[in-house]
């Protein structure tokens, strides 16, 4: 099943924070977050991992609550450069040792002066 | 180091028609990956390889849908007879061995299909 994103859609000012969620029906392995821009490719952002600690780079950090079987991904000072669809994929390990990811159904974010 | 490569960028094929999509992972990975992304729609795996094998093509259609990865040469997919609803952008992601210690997908620029 396809994990749910919430909010599906937010408009920011320059600077402001943001919390966009991701759920999944199922037990989460991994989650792995990514920024698409209209007509570009996804952009990794980052990976969590099942027992793995939460992480972060410059302004965007997420968690990851495997009791919950959810994920969050923090946007911190938000830059007109954050502005995109933000995916979570939900992975599923193969044999072989790849990862299915399942996405989001998407989250619309809007940075504005 | 060169990221992920696809081409076409854009390829525009009439009904009935074969495309031919292309995919070079990048430099030492050695997983490659095909997603469909349908017009304001997420991703959807279509199908896992590696060189030679493929390994999971659960999200593949049945018919129609075939994909390579040979010991030389770049990941292909296929698809025969176009139907309009083939329409949409086709990313290919590649990732490192498992080895690496890393699975993180990286992926391409995609190739937008047009069905005419």
């Amino acid at each position: 099943q396809q994990p749910v994103q919430s909010p599906q859609a937010v408009i920011l000012r320059e600077g402001e924070d943001a919390v966009i969620n991701c759920s999944s029906s199922k037990a989460l392995y991994s989650v792995h977050w990514y920024r698409q821009k209209h007509g570009e490719a996804p952009i990794f952002l980052m990976i969590l991992l099942k027992g793995g600690e939460q992480k972060g780079h410059d302004k965007i950090s997420a968690s990851f609550n495997e009791k919950k079987q959810q994920s969050s991904l923090y946007l911190t000072a938000s830059q007109l450069s954050y502005s995109g669809t933000y995916f979570c994929g939900t992975g599923e390990e193969l044999t072989g040792g790849g990862n299915k990811l399942t996405f989001g159904t998407g989250t619309q974010l809007k940075v504005e002066l | 180091n060169a990221g992920v490569m696809q081409n076409p960028r854009h390829l525009v094929r009439r009904r009935g028609q074969e495309a031919r999509l292309r995919c070079s992972p990048m430099k030492g990975h050695s997983h490659v990956y095909w997603y469909r992304q349908l017009p304001e729609e997420g991703l959807k795996f279509m199908v896992y390889l590696q060189k030679e094998n493929i390994i999971d093509e659960s999200g593949m259609p049945k018919e129609r849908f075939s994909a390579e990865f040979p010991k030389e040469g770049p990941s292909i997919l296929r698809i025969q007879q176009v139907v309009r609803g083939d329409s949409a952008a086709y990313f290919c992601a590649s990732s490192p061995p498992l080895y690496a210690g890393s699975n993180e997908q990286y992926f391409g620029p995609g190739t937008r299909l047009t069905v005419t």
